[in-house]
């Protein structure tokens, strides 16, 4: 089956700039989630959704992070305005329902802010 | 909420040793336990998980044990090989809730031929 998909693979844009990431997951997958990956760190989730609706939110920066799964299948992640600490891999995953099922990761996008 | 810690944070050993990497938890209520694999600039994949009606699952050359008293569970490697080496994480998740998982900060695996 066809893995989770993300694009773009790298950006690199200057602080105070917006940016967007974009997520497919696997076919059939309820649950998706965003993690932010920080260089030496392990993921930490900023947003988790079942199917169109949003389940914890709670890292989320809502003062300058954005997400949506308007249609239950792909997603998109917004930083605007960016910062320097926002610099990281974000890493999209799905599963088929819940989160103590195999979460399936993306390859990440890269993110550089300079 | 949950907090996971692991330890050690880098391990090098000789191929065909045995690796052990360990976490502990906060939330006695955690009940999945997975581990995931990160190769260099790859995603992380899953590689064994555990769940707290379980003491001990084997896959192979892995194995994972879990004290939910302690609240703490290990990942052991057998007879290690050069292609075992990346960055290891362990993660809890808590049913009920948002079940979100929680991941420590990796352990940094390298097996020298």
């Amino acid at each position: 089956e066809a893995g989770v998909a993300q694009s773009p693979r790298y950006k690199i844009i200057e602080k105070r700039q917006s940016v967007a990431f974009w997520c497919n997951p696997i076919s059939g997958h309820a649950t998706l989630y965003w993690y932010q990956q920080i260089l030496g760190q392990g993921p930490k989730l900023l947003i988790q959704f079942q199917n169109n609706g949003v389940v914890d939110d709670s890292q989320l920066p809502k003062d300058r992070f954005s997400a949506e799964r308007l249609k239950g299948v792909d997603s998109t992640l917004k930083i605007q305005p960016a910062k320097l600490e926002d610099s990281a891999v974000y890493l999209c995953a799905s599963s088929l329902t819940t989160s103590q099922e195999t979460q399936y990761f993306g390859p990440g996008t890269r993110l550089l802010v300079l | 909420g949950e907090n996971v810690e692991q330890h050690p944070s880098t391990l090098s050993v000789q191929e065909g040793d045995s690796a052990v990497i360990k976490c502990t938890y906060s939330d006695s209520a955690s009940n999945y336990f997975p581990w995931y694999k990160q190769e260099l600039g790859k995603r992380p994949q899953l590689i064994i998980d555990i769940r707290s009606n379980v003491g001990e699952k084997k896959d192979q050359r892995i194995a994972v044990t879990l004290n939910k008293t302690a609240k703490h569970f290990s990942l052991h490697i057998t007879e290690t090989q050069p292609e075992d080496s990346a960055v290891y994480f362990c993660a809890a998740s808590t049913q009920g809730g948002s079940e979100k998982l929680v991941f420590g900060k990796g352990m940094k695996l390298t097996v020298n031929p």
